[in-house]
């Protein structure tokens, strides 16, 4: 079974300040990996994904992710939050023997002070 | 393109009532999937089609969940009896097929009384 664990539920941080959620992940076999983005009154959008290819991938709005295979993490970064980041993020992971089956995290709450 | 559609956007309801919930899918994304998500923790796969046929149904509870989605289009899920721990988000969410990430639809919110 796969699964995935956030370990930061909530986070603040001012304007400017450089932002990383942990995510780690557990499957026995290659993967694809997620982040989405539900900012406060709307619906769940994706901000990047991993599939193949280069561990770091670039999404929108200048977030970053790398995964790491042998740390099981995709890590969610961006240099320099706005006060429009705040938001709750989620990791997710789809297992490729797991029938595209798509599991998320608990989420991680951002709140950017301006 | 259009996104995903639900309706009703909220609903609250007493414990023991139904209640049912509807899905228009982004079209031509064969894969259709129901979640929920409780406050504070991340959505749960519920159920996924996968045109009109169940490719999981593993984590409903058949007991008092159903959900249908008939010509392949449209889906509803519908709960009855209600029970309080179904306080929630239902989210709706479709894809084309294959391993690819989800369209989410707003959600209902559920608050059962």
């Amino acid at each position: 079974a796969q699964s995935v664990s956030q370990h930061n539920h909530h986070v603040i941080l001012s304007e400017a300040a450089s932002l990383e959620l942990g995510c780690n992940y557990s499957y026995g076999g290659t993967v694809n990996l997620f982040w989405y983005v539900q900012y406060p009154g709307q619906h769940l959008q994706l901000l990047l994904k991993y599939f193949s290819g280069d561990p770091l991938v670039k999404g929108i709005k200048g977030f970053e992710a790398e995964f790491i295979k042998s740390k099981f993490s995709f890590n969610l970064r961006k240099p320099s939050v706005q006060w429009s980041d705040t938001a709750e993020y989620f990791c997710a992971v789809m297992g490729n023997n797991a029938g595209n089956m798509l599991t998320f995290g608990g989420g991680t709450r951002l709140m950017v002070k301006p | 393109e259009a996104g995903v559609a639900q309706s009703p956007r909220y609903k609250i309801i007493e414990k023991r009532q139904s209640v049912a919930f509807w899905c228009n899918p982004i079209s031509g994304h064969a894969t259709l999937y129901w979640y929920q998500q409780i406050l504070g923790q991340g959505p749960k796969l519920l159920i996924q089609f996968q045109n009109n046929g169940v490719v999981d149904d593993s984590q409903l509870p058949k007991d008092r969940f159903s959900a249908e989605r008939l010509k392949g289009v449209d889906s509803t899920l519908k709960i009855q009896p209600a029970k309080l721990e179904d306080s929630a988000v239902y989210l709706c969410a479709s894809s084309w097929d294959g391993p690819t990430g989800r369209n989410f639809g707003p959600g209902t919110r559920l608050t059962v009384l």
